[in-house]
């Protein structure tokens, strides 16, 4: 089934920093990928819409010179998190819309970013 | 605007039992799509289950059933034969005309043995 991929799982980092973060479409072509970000215990919130050979779209609130979206191919889509802070600790997960004609709606397995 | 809404933070249940996690949406959109996720502590987000808002029939995937109660707005999902492998955060979302997902405050199910 169709699968997708994040790179790191998890980083550790200097606050100052910055720290890429790769979300990966293995099987399908993804025009669209989508950047979540979870604090603990807390649900998950949009960040942003990655359009592939344009502008993402970003959330209300979200600052887009702190977190940078690139989606360069229509597999690969790239978060990057500009200066860290330690307030920018949090888990950060992609997804994926469906693809040939399915419902489910693939999440990539998260970025754990902890900022020291 | 879209909304989910988990009234339980949590719920308890034994093994073998079958618990009913709530969800309730609104949404003004007329076509619009209803899944469960599952999140472990690992965090990775499990697809469970999907509604569509057109679908007549309650949708079920092996023990995970939602009760699709459109008048009530209303998609609780029901886990028949609990396991200890259940015990998880689990998450209501709704999909509407974008792909963009929102998503319920979450319920964190333990089941006991």
């Amino acid at each position: 089934g169709a699968v997708v991929s994040q790179h790191p799982s998890r980083v550790i980092c200097k606050s100052g920093t910055s720290v890429k973060i790769e979300c990966r479409s293995l099987d399908f072509q993804a025009t669209t990928m989508f950047w979540y970000r979870q604090f603990p215990k807390q649900s998950l919130m949009l960040m942003a819409t990655s359009n592939e050979g344009s502008k993402a779209t970003y959330e209300q609130g979200v600052e887009k010179d702190k977190f940078l979206i690139n989606h360069a191919s229509l597999t690969l889509s790239t978060l990057t998190v500009t200066s860290a802070h330690p307030e920018d600790s949090s888990f950060y997960i992609c997804s994926a819309p469906p693809a040939g004609g399915r419902n489910e709606q693939f999440f990539g397995p998260g970025t754990r970013l902890t900022v020291l | 605007a879209q909304k989910i809404t988990q009234t339980q933070p949590g719920m308890f249940v034994q093994e073998k039992e079958a618990v009913t996690l709530d969800c309730t949406y609104d949404t003004s959109d007329p076509s619009y799509g209803l899944f469960w996720y599952k999140q472990p502590s690992s965090g990775e987000m499990i697809f469970l289950i999907y509604q569509g808002s057109y679908d007549q029939q309650n949708a079920t995937e092996g023990r995970y059933s939602l009760n699709f109660q459109k008048a009530r707005k209303s998609a609780n999902l029901v886990i028949s034969a609990s396991q200890l492998g259940d015990s998880a955060m689990y998450f209501c979302a709704m999909r509407g005309g974008y792909s963009t997902l929102t998503f319920g405050k979450g319920t964190m199910l333990l089941v006991s043995p």
